[in-house]
């Protein structure tokens, strides 16, 4: 199966700092979101996003499909954007592969 | 608007009881899944189905069983639990094409003693 691999595997932020998380997949996908699993071990839907570049406030994405990668920036992070942060791709297979994330902790 | 809602929110089951899990969703969903979360693991999926009625395996069926008898409603079953299911299960719905846009519900936490 499409391998997604997502790196920095761990990130530790000072507070106010900016950050790059990115995700590569080894196939062509139909689709990719970026979820956001906080502390409480909720999921949270932050993009979808197969091909281009979305914002939304100090968060935004954008995926290459022609070169299998995806990056999530976050500005100006704050302690609340701790978490995980799962990268998800959709080949038409019938199932969304997730990779192993990139647990981000922010410091105050 | 309640989204996806997991029931049970925590269970914890001796090897070999049965259980169920309930997945509601109030979108008019047409796509609903289960997903295992294992630690330092992404999600894999169980079953999955299409609409009412429908049911399908994903990635990780074994030891598990899903009904889909209404639209709103997604069950997961254990038959007789063992120990490699302790888990943390989530469910999602889509109202789109196939993993289109994905809504969590908030996970139900299983361990198998």
């Amino acid at each position: 199966g499409i391998q997604v691999e997502q790196s920095p595997p761990d990130l530790i932020l000072q507070e106010g700092a900016n950050s790059t998380l990115r995700c590569n997949f080894s196939d062509s996908v139909n689709n990719l979101q970026w979820f956001h699993q906080n502390p409480w071990g909720q999921l949270i839907n932050l993009f979808y996003i197969p091909s281009g570049t979305k914002q939304n406030g100090r968060l935004s994405a954008t995926t290459v499909a022609t070169e299998r990668y995806s990056l999530l920036y976050i500005s100006s992070s704050q302690t609340t954007d701790s978490g995980v942060y799962f990268c998800a791709v959709e080949t038409g297979a019938n199932n969304l592969f997730f990779g192993t994330g990139t647990r981000l902790t922010v410091i105050p | 608007n309640a989204g996806v809602t997991q029931t049970p929110k925590f269970r914890v089951l001796k090897t070999g009881q049965s259980m169920t899990l309930l997945c509601a969703q109030d979108m008019n969903h047409e796509y609903m899944y289960w997903y295992r979360q294992d630690p330092g693991m992404g999600l894999r999926l169980i079953h999955y189905s299409v609409g009412e009625g429908t049911t399908a395996k994903g990635e990780v069926p074994d030891g598990y069983n899903v009904s889909r008898l209404k639209k709103q409603n997604f069950l997961l079953g254990l038959e007789s639990a063992a120990p490699s299911q302790t888990s943390v299960y989530f469910c999602a719905s889509a109202g789109r094409e196939w993993a289109g846009e994905l809504f969590f519900g908030e996970g139900s936490r299983l361990t198998v003693l």
